[in-house]
């Protein structure tokens, strides 16, 4: 059965402490790995989409990169406006028509000044 | 802007009371889904859309109705709420399913 656990679920930093929230998934030909970000109350907002082992994408003081079985979005020294719950993705190669996604249920990150 | 544009953003109903929840997007996207999310389970998908007049269950469809008939508007209709329905609704719509979704605000709706 095709399934993203997300690890931690919650995850408390100082401002300027780096760290890493981890996503492994079990799918049948991964056709892509997305990150999003939500606010509480709000919709996920997209950040990164990777599509195959060794690839990476920075934005600001987010790097996500992709393995085999798990992906890892770095936050390098990150601040107070970073905490957020992240969200990852992926896509299987039988997703057929709907292009469906298989959510994680998130890490929670609370970023203390 | 672009933008997925979902009304209300807060709904407190009774059971029984059929209700609409509109969405609209201005970035003439293809792709467009209903999420329910709750908490310990996730973003589950209600209904999707790939284009106008196709639509299709997603995982979680009982109790809920869609219909596509302009590009732009994906209304989610529930036409006997019940309180197991009481959830935070997003629509979301994306350029060919394969790409990243933009989502809504989100609809909070309570079915008491």
């Amino acid at each position: 059965e095709d399934q993203v656990t997300q690890s931690p679920e919650a995850l408390r930093l100082q401002e300027g402490e780096s760290s890493s929230l981890n996503c492994s998934y079990t799918v049948s030909g991964l056709r892509g790995l997305f990150w999003y970000r939500q606010d509480p109350g709000k919709g996920p907002e997209f950040l990164f989409t990777l599509y195959s082992a060794g690839e990476e994408k920075e934005k600001e003081r987010l790097k996500a990169t992709l393995t085999k079985k798990e992906s890892f979005l770095h936050i390098t020294a990150p601040k107070p406006e970073d905490s957020a719950t992240y969200l990852c993705a992926a896509r299987a190669l039988n997703a057929g028509n709907n292009r469906k996604l298989i959510w994680g249920l998130g890490t929670s990150l609370a970023v203390n000044p | 802007e672009a933008q997925v544009t979902q009304n209300p953003r807060y709904l407190i109903t009774v059971t029984g009371k059929k209700l609409t929840v509109t969405c609209s997007q201005n970035m003439n996207h293809e792709y467009m889904s209903w999420y329910r999310q709750d908490p310990g389970l996730g973003l589950r998908q209600i209904y999707y859309s790939m284009n106008v007049e196709v639509t299709d269950k997603g995982d979680v469809p009982e109790g809920y109705k869609v219909s596509r008939k302009e590009k732009r508007n994906f209304p989610l209709i529930l036409e006997s709420p019940s309180p197991n329905q009481t959830s935070l609704y997003f629509c979301a719509s994306s350029p060919t399913g394969s790409v990243g979704y933009t989502f809504g605000s989100g609809t909070r709706l309570t079915v008491v």
